[in-house]
């Protein structure tokens, strides 16, 4: 059974970077037709996609926060981050990492989420 | 820029049926978007109920349903129960990799 776990600060400074890593667990990252996304939900809202990764390095982000965020992945140490800069109250919010299913483009496997609380 | 459009909130009896709807600011959906709905409780990380339009993930009871009405994509709980009181999302696949979610229905069940 695949699993998928973030870990990360879970208080940052406005202004400053917000740094997750999920882990996965169960399963190999570099399995082909998955990709591994992050996904975000600010308190009582909905949810946001922020962006995937590809086992081989391709990304792709939501043009909204394409500018500041960046997502990698560490095949060796099967997992994949999330950064984010230049952070601002807004960006509180829960933070997910999931697993996308290629062919059918859903998420299939979702992380239990993280809380960032963004403040000085 | 891309706006998945869904009603923020419903009521359903329970046993009742409702339906659920999801659509695209730029036009109408179709397949290709390949919609899927997740379901979330406070709280929880979402689940995965729904996938490409109308395939239901492992587990899920056969009361939901997914289908394309008109120019939406749509979600049906037919004979809902109280634990289907939860929030919807519908998700959207926009080609090059990227994805939309709406901003969410609030169903209760009452």
């Amino acid at each position: 059974q695949l699993h998928l776990q973030e870990s990360g600060p879970g208080l940052v400074k406005p202004s400053e970077t917000l740094s997750l890593t999920c882990t996965v667990s169960g399963g190999s990252i570099s399995r082909n037709n998955y990709y591994w996304d992050w996904i975000r939900q600010p308190p009582g809202k909905g949810l946001e996609w922020i962006g995937s990764i590809y086992y081989s390095g391709n990304t792709y982000y939501n043009p909204s926060l394409k500018s500041r965020v960046t997502i990698s992945v560490d095949t060796s140490e099967n997992q994949f981050s999330l950064k984010l800069i230049s952070v601002t109250a807004a960006d509180m919010a829960v933070y997910y990492c999931a697993r996308r299913e290629y062919s059918g483009n859903y998420f299939d496997y979702w992380g239990q989420g993280t809380l960032v609380t963004v403040s000085s | 820029q891309t706006v998945v459009t869904q009603e923020p909130s419903f009521s359903v009896s329970p046993g009742g049926t409702i339906t659920l709807t999801c659509g695209l600011n730029s036009g109408s959906v179709s397949t290709s978007y390949y919609p899927s709905w997740y379901q979330q409780t406070p709280g929880q990380a979402p689940r995965t109920l729904i996938y490409s339009t109308d395939t239901r993930s492992s587990g899920v009871p056969d009361r939901f349903s997914g289908s394309i009405i008109g120019n939406k994509a749509a979600l049906t709980i037919t004979g809902a129960q109280a634990d289907d009181e939860s929030d919807y999302y519908c998700v959207f696949y926009m080609g090059s990799g990227t994805s939309v979610f709406g901003g969410g229905t609030k169903v209760t069940v009452l």
